[in-house]
């Protein structure tokens, strides 16, 4: 069975403080890998995707890939009260996408 | 990102009658589309995928005589609840994609059965 693992939360940080979430995967032939953020009573958006190993960035948002530990991250910089919501971690191998249960964050005014 | 629409957002329907929510590609080829289903506080669960002009794929332990699911385009997708009871109340969500990933999300559709 191919998991997907996050820390369900809640995780809080103050306003302005660099936010950390973090998502081990088991298939260790994963090619793609996803970060959506879903606020409560909506449907999952997509913020980041990263293909290889190292880090991406977009903006507030970087994407952390370590595919030898199975570890992917998400650090979000100057946390926004808006960015509290659910992150989901999404990882393909193959033909299926699976999603991890999603960690909420909640960004203290 | 692609825009993905849903159809309606929110229904209310009495139980034993069928409902059907519409998922739209709006800006893409949809060769593969997904349908969701998500309890409140918690995680997303798999139900379907579609690819255009086959038959739907279900997850384990999704009745596929009860949520028929129909991919005719490449832009619509269909997903019809038959005989819906009060536990078929849930958030539905289709997602889509072309050939190549990520997967975009709809808004979801509300379903309540009485």
């Amino acid at each position: 069975q191919k998991e997907v693992e996050q820390n369900s939360g809640p995780l809080s940080v103050p306003e302005g403080a660099i936010a950390s979430l973090n998502c081990t995967y088991s298939d260790r032939g994963s090619q793609s890998f996803f970060w959506y953020r879903q606020y409560s009573g909506k449907s999952p958006e997509l913020i980041m995707f990263i293909y290889s190993n190292g880090d991406k960035e977009d903006g507030r948002f970087t994407a952390q890939l370590n595919k030898a530990s199975q570890y992917v991250s998400l650090l979000i910089r100057d946390s926004q009260p808006s960015d509290s919501a659910t992150y989901l971690c999404a990882v393909k191998g193959g033909f299926k996408t699976i999603f991890g249960a999603g960690t909420r964050l909640f960004v203290k005014a | 990102g692609a825009v993905v629409s849903q159809h309606p957002s929110r229904v209310i329907c009495k139980s034993g009658t069928s409902v059907k929510i519409e998922c739209r590609s709006l800006d893409f080829q949809a060769t593969t589309m997904f349908w969701y289903r998500q309890f409140p506080k918690q995680s997303l669960m798999l139900m379907a995928t579609s690819n255009e002009g086959s038959k739907a794929t279900y997850e384990q332990g999704v009745e596929k005589d009860k949520f028929l699911i129909n991919h005719a385009s490449l832009t619509l997708s269909t997903l019809t609840v038959t005989s819906a009871h009060p536990e078929d109340s849930s958030f539905y969500i289709c997602s889509a994609r072309d050939q190549a990933d990520p997967q975009f999300f709809g808004p979801g559709t509300r379903l309540t059965v009485l």
